[in-house]
């Protein structure tokens, strides 16, 4: 199994663009997660999903961010505009359901820097 | 969920056990403990998990006090390999979510 996929590996953009990161979870896996990473932070969970339908979105910071899953194999995490504070390592992870959300796989990430 | 309490970091030499303690002093009766950890620019990596019974699995022992009040992550023979940030969290089995907070940073030196 090739695990969590995520793509780009590393973003660079400047200020106000649209930023686009994509995961391609495990298969089979109903659960997916998207976090984010910063030394001030530490890891913050954004959004989860269970059967491609959004669970929790109370992490999102803000309107500029959107996260979608049109199939149980795909989902993107977009920010639009985009800003420096935006700076970050996003994770995302998928989990299988078998009772409860025992083990998440987590992807390599997406380095973003926002200039 | 209940909040973790980890030292913000740990010396462990090569070939001997890293015990690393977590405290989760207002866990409730359906959250189980749960390790991950996190190699230098990698993502989190699940280790082992359990609800108030001792665990073991090829990678660590999991040692839960009677009260459930804290744990204890054991790394038998640490290695150079197993140099990475200990997250300790509790959740419930069903629909909780992972919240991290600041884990531990082991270090393994030769």
């Amino acid at each position: 199994d090739a695990g969590v996929i995520q793509s780009p590996r590393h973003e660079v953009t400047e200020m106000g663009q649209e930023v686009t990161l994509r995961c391609k979870p495990i298969s089979g896996h109903n659960s997916l997660f998207w976090y984010r990473q910063t030394m001030m932070r530490g890891l913050e969970l954004l959004i989860y999903f269970n059967n491609n339908v959004p669970i929790d979105d109370s992490g999102m910071p803000e309107d500029r961010f959107s996260a979608k899953m049109p199939n149980a194999s795909f989902s993107t995490l977009k920010i639009q505009p985009s800003e420096p504070r935006d700076s970050a390592v996003y994770f995302c992870a998928s989990s299988p359901q078998t009772g409860g959300y025992e083990k998440l796989f987590f992807g390599s990430g997406t380095q973003l820097s926002v200039l | 969920d209940a909040k973790t309490t980890q030292p913000p970091s740990m010396d462990c030499a090569e070939g001997r056990a890293a015990n690393l303690p977590c405290n989760h002093s207002t866990i409730s009766g359906n959250e189980y403990v749960y390790w991950y950890r996190q190699i230098h620019s990698q993502g989190p990596q699940y280790i082992i998990h359990g609800l108030k019974n001792n665990e073991t699995n090829e990678m660590a022992s999991l040692i839960i006090t009677e009260d459930r009040k804290s744990s204890t992550l054991i790394l038998p023979h640490a290695t150079l390999r197993d140099t990475a940030v200990y997250y300790c969290i509790v959740r419930i089995l069903q629909g909780g979510k992972l919240i991290f907070g600041q884990g531990t940073e082991l270090s393994v030196k030769p």
